[in-house]
Formats: structure tokens, sequence, C-alpha cells
């Protein structure tokens, strides 16, 4: 299985720009997260999905959209890129249970000037 | 709210030499723990978990984790350190208590194990 899949792995982007990070994966899990990594700041989530047509806010969604038309697919969208939104970006997804683990993408690397 | 305190910014350890990582956490319900380590340019891979049952647990590459409820800890341990074993690892709680939230992260731990 090719599990969870980011695209694109790198990006720059300059300031305004916008642009959707990709996050599909194969394992027909309902949950699906994105979170953000910074340095010495570990992860903090943006987004979650519980399922097909459900979304909500995580710790910093601020500057950043989602949709979940599918079960296996959760773009996340940025609009008016900013440097505060460079970053390491990861996607990742859980089948239901509360005792599960989540599987994460290998990330993108995004880079605003 | 839940939260989770990995105190050790950096750890250092001799190859052939125990290894521990700490993990401390703050749920008000039970606490579902996991580990995670991540290696240079790529995404993290779950490690080992504590759901309930044993305060030891056992996980990949000879890892493992042991749940002290009193302490509030679940701190990572491995008896004999690797060079390979060099990478960044994540505690992260989910509160058994308010269904299914999504997991918080600590800030990670550098594990640098020195030849």
């Amino acid at each position: 299985n090719a599990g969870v899949t980011q695209t694109p792995k790198f990006r720059i982007l300059k300031i305004g720009q916008s642009m959707t990070l990709q996050c599909t994966q194969d394992m027909n899990h309902n949950y699906m997260y994105w979170y953000r990594q910074d340095p010495g700041m570990g992860l903090k989530l943006i987004y979650y999905s519980v399922g097909a047509g459900i979304t909500d806010k995580g710790e910093v969604p601020n500057g950043y959209n989602v949709s979940r038309s599918t079960t296996e697919d959760f773009p996340l969208r940025l609009e008016l890129a900013a440097p505060s939104q460079t970053s390491v970006y990861f996607c990742a997804s859980r089948m239901g249970g509360q005792g599960t683990e989540a599987f994460f993408g290998q990330g993108t690397r995004l880079t605003v000037v | 709210a839940q939260s989770v305190a990995q105190p050790e910014d950096q750890v250092n350890v001799a190859e052939g030499n125990p290894l521990t990582v700490k993990c401390t956490y703050s749920v008000s319900g039970n606490p579902y723990l996991f580990w995670y380590v991540q290696y240079p340019n790529r995404g993290l891979q779950f490690l080992l978990k504590y759901i309930t049952g044993d305060n030891l647990v056992k996980g990949s590459y000879g890892f493992e984790a042991e749940f002290n409820k009193s302490q509030t800890s679940f701190h990572l341990k491995k008896p004999s350190a690797l060079v390979s074993d060099s990478a960044l690892y994540f505690c992260a709680v989910r509160d058994g208590g308010k269904g299914n939230t999504p997991l918080v992260f600590g800030k990670g731990t550098r594990l640098s194990v020195i030849a």
C-alpha cells in the first residue's frame, strides 16, 4: 500500500500567492489531519476531518482552508501566502477507534518569500 | 486541555548504553499515549502506544516505554542504543475521555547516539 501520499514535496511561493497541498490515503481511514512542524515547536494541528464532508479547526487554522469531498483526499489550501506559513506540512490519517495510531505522509516543505 | 511535555531538547548517549527519552502528559480522562520517530527529511513513524493493560509496552526496533499513572509519565527506553537510533522523537497523547480528539504532540527530543 502507498499509505499517505503528499504532493508536492517542496515548494517556494511568493507572498500573496495561493496553492493547494495535496494529501491522499488508500487505507480507507475516516480520520485525517494536517499538521505543521516548525523547528523546536513540535507539530501543531491546523485542521482535521472525521469523515467525508466534515472538517474542523485545529490549534492554528488561520490562513488555511480544507475540504473533504471524498474519504481518500484531504487537500489544504493557502489563499494568501505569508512568510509565517514557511514550514513543513504533514498530513496524517487513522482508522476509527480512540486507540488507533496515525500514519503520516512524507511532508511538504514550503517556503514563502 | 490535554498537553505533553518533553523536558529535554537533546539527549546524547554512547552506543551500547541504555537510553531514556522523557515524556510527561496532562489529560482529564484516560490517556492514550504514543511515541513516534522522525528521521531527517521524513515523516513521522509510529513506534509504540499505551492504551490499557500492562504498564510496560514494547514497540518497534527494540524500543519500549513505561506508563506511570502516578507520575503522569510515559518515558521511552531502549536497553542498548545504536547509532542508527539517532533521530527526533515525539511523544503524543489523546484524551480517552473526550471521544476521538486529535493527537497532541510534544516539542520533540533529538537523540544523538555517539559511536
